[in-house]
């Protein structure tokens, strides 16, 4: 199956900071990535979703100024929490979509390992 | 209401027994629907899609989708202690092209020897 990493797996930061997360499609052309969160006990939302080259497309209620995403290759992209807080200590997920190097689509999804992050 | 809505839990079971999940979703237009398996700490691993009405089959798991009644549910037969894990539901608008994900609440299965 596709492998798609997520770096770094833990970040602990003071309030804030900033922290980038990468996501990387290792193996296929993520031309759609979806970034998800998920809070402690709680389950995965989507937070938004980007396009190849395009402006991220975010949920209702996520701030796009705080979490920019690029999504400038085909392998990698990246989603920075500007000025952390507390409340932002959360799971974030990335999930590729696209097209394996051989061609066809990805219609299974795959989701990155995920990075805690968590904001003192 | 919420979009996607699975049975409360904590869900216990003994060894070898069936597990029984449920999931209703609120979106009509909703045409795939997933169930995965997440450990603690660990993101989301898929154990089956479904995209339409009746009973999918995969080893010791079933999923049974019934669009009219917007209900999806999962059963995992002869449960074993490593089954133990809280289970998502998903379902999303797009076709089999997975698209963007709306998730229940999660199920917390615990299979006891």
């Amino acid at each position: 199956g596709a492998v798609v990493s997520q770096h770094p797996s833990w970040v602990i930061c003071k309030s804030g900071t900033s922290v980038k997360i990468e996501c990387r499609s290792l193996d296929f052309q993520a031309t759609t990535m979806f970034w998800y969160r998920q809070f402690p006990k709680q389950s995965l939302m989507l937070m938004a979703t980007s396009n190849e080259g395009s402006k991220a497309t975010y949920e209702q209620g996520v701030e796009k100024d705080k979490f920019l995403i690029n999504h400038a290759s085909l392998t990698l992209s990246t989603l920075t929490v500007t000025s952390a807080h507390p409340e932002d200590s959360s799971f974030y997920i990335c999930s590729p979509q696209g097209t394996g190097r051989r061609g066809g689509s990805t219609d299974t999804q795959y989701f990155g390992p995920g990075t805690r992050l968590t904001v003192l | 209401q919420k979009e996607v809505e699975q049975n409360s839990g904590p869900l216990s079971v003994p060894e070898g027994a069936i597990a029984s999940l449920n999931c209703t979703y609120s979106d009509r237009g909703s045409q795939s629907f997933f169930w995965y398996r997440q450990y603690s700490g660990k993101s989301p691993e898929l154990i089956m899609s479904i995209y339409s009405n009746g009973d999918k089959e995969d080893g010791r798991f079933t999923a049974q989708l019934n669009k009219a009644s917007q209900y999806v549910s999962l059963l995992i037969r002869d449960s074993q202690p490593s089954d133990s894990a809280t289970y998502l539901c998903a379902v999303s608008t797009g076709g089999t092209s997975y698209g963007k994900l709306t998730f229940g609440q999660g199920t917390i299965l615990t299979v006891h020897p």
